[in-house]
């Protein structure tokens, strides 16, 4: 079965810092890869996908996120962090494809300190 | 454009009540979802829908029923809400294709005494 694994639950950087967070899949195909953000009480917000091509993928608000195959990984990266960056993110692989149902991580909470 | 809207946002019943969440989107999305999101536990799907007419279960079914009458509303029942299915219920859409991304509604807190 399809898994998604995010190791960290908690991350605190600095503002102007550079962060990554970890996304770990099983799967065995190509899979397709999204990453959401959700800010305190609302809904997920698409911050940017792959699912095939050139493996360094942009988004918005800065983001970017590299597949690596051989690591079946999915890791997202912003060079430096804003305090409005704060918020919970999280890495789905679609689960069944034709119906494009998505499988969670269990998400990372980021916390940015002054 | 709205979007994906929830109704309510807010909601509190007692264990043993019924009642039904909405929703709404106006993409003309064929495909629908629910999920429910728990402390620690990421979001997890509850029933999806790929088009008018048609439900499907998915990780977490047990406890609700879904109902796609519309092609823009899908609707998610408890019969007889328990503590357990105290949540934030979220509701997405998209169009048809893996890579298409889902678009998500702001969630419904519900509590369950």
């Amino acid at each position: 079965a399809q898994s998604v694994t995010q190791p960290d639950i908690h991350i605190t950087v600095s503002e102007g810092a550079s962060l990554e967070l970890r996304c770990n899949y099983s799967y065995g195909a190509t899979p397709y890869l999204f990453w959401y953000v959700q800010s305190p009480g609302q809904g997920l917000q698409l911050l940017l996908k792959y699912f095939s091509g050139d493996t360094l993928v942009q988004g918005i608000k800065g983001f970017e996120a590299e597949f690596k195959r051989s690591q079946s990984s999915f890791n997202l990266r912003k060079p430096s962090v804003h305090w409005s960056d704060a918020a919970e993110y999280f890495c789905a692989v679609v689960l069944n494809s034709g119906y494009s149902t998505l499988t969670f991580g269990k998400g990372t909470m980021l916390l940015v300190s002054p | 454009n709205a979007g994906v809207t929830q109704t309510p946002k807010f909601r509190v019943l007692k264990t043993g009540q019924s009642m039904t969440l909405l929703c709404a989107q106006d993409m003309n999305h064929e495909y629908m979802y629910w999920y429910r999101q728990d402390p620690g536990m990421g979001l997890r799907l509850i029933h999806y829908s790929v088009g008018e007419g048609t439900t499907a279960k998915g990780e977490v079914p047990d406890g609700y029923n879904v109902s796609r009458l519309k092609k823009q509303n899908f609707l998610l029942g408890l019969e007889s809400a328990a503590p357990s299915q105290t949540s934030v219920y979220f509701c997405a859409s998209k169009t048809s294709g893996d890579y298409n991304e889902q678009f998500f509604g702001p969630g419904t807190r519900l509590t369950v005494l």
